[in-house]
């Protein structure tokens, strides 16, 4: 079945770095990818929805600046978290879907900012 | 616009036990509906989904309908294991835009 890949599957990392996080489509071509994030014990809140070749789709109150996301491939999208801080610490999944399938989730991403 | 109400957690069960999480939603349209599983530290896989009022999704043992009339997906286990501790999401939309229930943690002990 579908696969979505997402890597690392945990970060460590000092205030004032930079990660960049990856979500790949193993078997099957994504135009769209959603980013998500999650806090403890909460549901996921959507982030963005990153499409293929075009500019990213922010929702309400997500810094553009600070997530940046790049689509530039048909199998792989990157979240990256720009100064990171330690409010910024979270864990990150993304999600994508073969057409006419329900989204397929990435392991996730544990980031911890020191 | 869509919404989804789940029962809140944590739902503790002994092994074999009877297990329903109730769910309720509110849409336009004709939504798809999905159950969702995430285990400790990890995403989340799909765990059954019904796509049209009356389907019944069903996978490892689990099982819902897609009640129209009531607004309810409701996820029922006849028998739980201590292996199906994790995070249940009840998940409204179509094959890209998702509304996410809250999630039920459940908790399944020997």
């Amino acid at each position: 079945g579908a696969v979505v890949s997402q890597h690392p599957s945990w970060v460590i990392c000092k205030s004032g770095t930079s990660v960049k996080i990856e979500c790949r489509s193993l078997d099957f071509q994504a135009t769209t990818m959603f980013w998500y994030r999650q806090f403890p014990k909460q549901s996921l809140m959507l982030m963005a929805t990153s499409n293929e070749g075009s500019k990213a789709t922010y929702e309400q109150g997500v810094e553009k600046d600070k997530f940046l996301i790049n689509h530039a491939s048909l199998t792989l999208s990157t979240l990256t978290v720009t100064s990171a801080h330690p409010e910024d610490s979270s864990f990150y999944i993304c999600s994508a879907g073969p057409t006419q399938e329900p989204q397929h989730f990435g392991d996730g991403t544990r980031l911890s900012i020191l | 616009g869509n919404s989804v109400t789940q029962m809140e957690g944590p739902v503790t069960l002994s092994e074999e036990a009877f297990l329903t999480i109730n769910c309720t939603y509110t849409a336009t349209g004709y939504p798809s509906l999905f159950w969702y599983v995430q285990y400790p530290g990890e995403g989340l896989q799909l765990l059954l989904k019904a796509t049209k009022a009356d389907d019944k999704g069903s996978n490892k043992g689990f099982e819902a309908t897609y009640r129209k009339e009531t607004t309810s997906f409701h996820l029922e286990k006849g028998s739980v294991q201590v292996s199906d501790s994790a995070v249940y999401f009840c998940v409204l939309g179509g094959y890209s835009t998702l509304t996410f229930g809250k999630g039920t943690m459940l908790l399944v002990s020997p």
